[in-house]
Parts: structure tokens; sequence; C-alpha cells
């Protein structure tokens, strides 16, 4: 299958800093990507869907000046969390659809850890 | 919006018992049907799917049943291992659209 990664893997940042979040996908082009966040134990909750070439679109309650998404190329969509709070501490996954198959599956990266302090 | 509704939130059987997952949604246009299965800290993978216009796909160990005018979906498992202990999502989805909705998780725990 498709591989998808995520750079950094953890982060650990003071509060009211800025965070990038990059997610690649390496062996196939994708012109959407999607960012989801995830408590302990709970499920995956959409964020955003990142489309190459144009504005994301956000999810309900999601605030877009606190994370910014910018998908510059068919490979890299990146999550930036602005003035980060404690309260932006979780594990955030993205995923990118391979288009090539059919259905186009998501692919997921193998997510980045952020601990705020 | 789609909601997707997944039980039981755990399940625990016995080595080489079998074991259902069931999830249900709201949104009849729904065509696509993954399942994730998520070990500790680490990202989901995709075990499984079937779309609409299929009942039931199988693979190996692994098998899925969909039933369009109820509108549920199951993941059955045979013969676990305790390799099988992970955190398992349903989602639904429409093809073009792409966004899947998920359910909350079952956490399976197979015990020796």
């Amino acid at each position: 299958g498709a591989v998808v990664s995520q750079h950094p893997s953890w982060v650990i940042c003071k509060s009211g800093t800025s965070v990038k979040i990059e997610c690649r996908s390496l062996d196939f082009q994708a012109t959407t990507m999607f960012w989801y966040r995830q408590f302990p134990k709970q499920s995956l909750m959409l964020m955003a869907t990142s489309n190459e070439g144009s504005k994301a679109t956000y999810e309900q309650g999601v605030e877009k000046d606190k994370f910014l998404i910018n998908h510059a190329s068919l490979t890299l969509s990146t999550l930036t969390v602005t003035s980060a709070h404690p309260e932006d501490s979780s594990f955030y996954i993205c995923s990118a659809r391979d288009l090539r198959e059919v259905p186009d599956t998501q692919y997921f990266g193998p997510g980045t850890r952020l601990t705020v302090l | 919006g789609e909601n997707v509704e997944q039980h039981p939130s755990t399940l625990s059987v016995q080595e080489g018992d079998s074991a259902v997952i069931k999830c249900t949604y709201s949104d009849s246009a729904s065509n696509y049907f993954p399942w994730y299965k998520q070990e500790l800290g680490k990202r989901p993978q995709l075990i499984i799917d079937i779309r609409s216009n299929v009942g039931e796909k199988k693979d190996q160990r692994i098998a899925v049943t969909l039933n369009k005018t109820a509108k549920h979906f199951s993941l059955h498992i045979t013969e676990t291992q305790p390799e099988d202990s992970a955190v398992y999502f349903c989602a639904a989805s429409t093809t073009n659209a792409g966004k899947s909705t998920f359910g909350d998780g079952t956490t399976l725990t197979v015990k020796p």
C-alpha cells in the first residue's frame, strides 16, 4: 500500500509558541489530505480537509486561525498549531487519499504527539 | 452530517473464539465502509473494506458484512489470536467526498 509519513513524531513546546507538523505522501500524489486529532482512548476526530492549491475545509468547531493548514504541493500538507496551549496537547494524525486505488483508500501517517507545557 | 455508532466499546474473548463488532450509520449516501486496526501509539491500519454494492467480503480470518437497508455493517474475526488485540474503528464515507466519519472504536482483547 501507499506510504504516508509525518514529521516530527513527537514535539514538546512551551505555551504560546507555534508548532508545524508535516504530512507527506511518499510514493503517490495526494490532492486531498486529512488532519485528525485523537485524544487518549478516543476516536479520530476530523479537523480539516486539506486541498492542494486551495483553502482547507475545516470541520465545525475547529478554529481556522488556530490550526493553519497549507497544502502547497501534491505530496505535502502542513498543519501549524499557532499560539499553542496545554489543551492543544494531543495526537495529531494525517491521512492521504491514493486516487490510484478504487475506492480511493485513505492511508494514515504515523502521527505526531504534541505536548504543550 | 454522517453519524456512526460502534458497539461494543470493549470486547474480551478467549484465543480461538470469534469476535464481532457492529456499526450503524445514518447517511444513506455513504457507500464505502473501511475498518481500521490501531495498536497503541501507532497509526490506524486498513484491514478490510466494503462498498455498498457488495453484501459481504472476506479476507482469511476477517470478514465484513453490510446491510444497506438497515444501515449497519459488522466486522467478524474468527480464530482470534493475541496479536489481534487492538482498537478497531469502523468508518463510513462517500467515495466522492472522501472524508470518513469514524465510530468511537472497540478495544478488543484476546486472552491466551
